[in-house]
């Protein structure tokens, strides 16, 4: 099994509210990382997770919160988000310790905030 | 910004020919590794080229790097319609995680 699964596929907030997107994967793998992309623009890491613990934070704002709850599960935690927040967000997996070696890719949550 | 740059930013041809996509980046890299994503869905990988290979080949695809010049092409040849999609080389430069870092994509459309 080589995929990466997220949930919801589209997801409509308000600006009060508190929503959560989630990913999975069974691939063991011990690397997983969060992207956000904007229409017409690259993915941009976010978070990334190595051992279920938060190893990279790119200056994303508080009010995007990850959680790695076990090696298989990664949230991504939404509150008080902003109408530029809407974008595709990616989340992706791949092995750990091992340097040359490609990302597994989910389909990707639209959100949009309103 | 470490994020590279692609060119062209969009590309048109036929069914048949040949495309081609530059990518170039800033910093010392292990590998780059170059993606296809359909109409803003998840992103494929391609192929992987490590910073001590020159070329690479998969199928119709062919990859080459330049460490000296720190820049990298995609080849896709006899394209079909079916290709048609955004392409992004991705530098990964980081220690034991695969932190990527994509280039600013190359729009192909391969017209029937």
């Amino acid at each position: 099994d080589t995929e990466v699964t997220q949930t919801p596929k589209h997801l409509v907030m308000g600006m009060t509210n508190k929503k959560s997107l989630k990913c999975e994967q069974h691939m063991g793998h011990r690397a997983m990382y969060w992207y956000k992309q904007k229409a017409k623009k690259p993915p941009e890491l976010m978070f990334v997770y190595s051992y279920e613990k938060l190893s990279i934070n790119e200056s994303v704002p508080s009010r995007f919160s990850p959680e790695c709850p076990n090696s298989s599960l990664l949230n991504l935690h939404l509150h008080a988000l902003q109408p530029e927040d809407s974008a595709l967000y990616l989340c992706a997996s791949s092995a750990i310790q091992v340097i040359n070696t490609e990302a597994f890719f989910g389909q990707g949550t639209r959100l949009t905030v309103v | 910004s470490q994020q590279g740059e692609e060119d062209p930013q969009a590309l048109s041809i036929q069914e048949g020919e040949n495309a081609t996509m530059n990518c170039s980046y800033k910093t010392s890299i292990n590998n780059l590794q170059w993606y296809r994503q359909n109409s803003g869905r998840g992103l494929v990988h391609l192929i992987l080229i490590r910073s001590n290979e020159r070329e690479k080949h998969s199928g119709r695809l062919r990859v080459t790097l330049d460490t000296s010049k720190k820049s990298s092409s995609l080849l896709i040849t006899a394209s079909r319609a079916a290709d048609t999609a955004s392409y992004f080389c991705a530098t990964n430069y980081g220690g034991a995680t695969n932190k990527l870092i994509f280039g600013t994509g190359t729009l192909l459309a391969v017209q029937p």
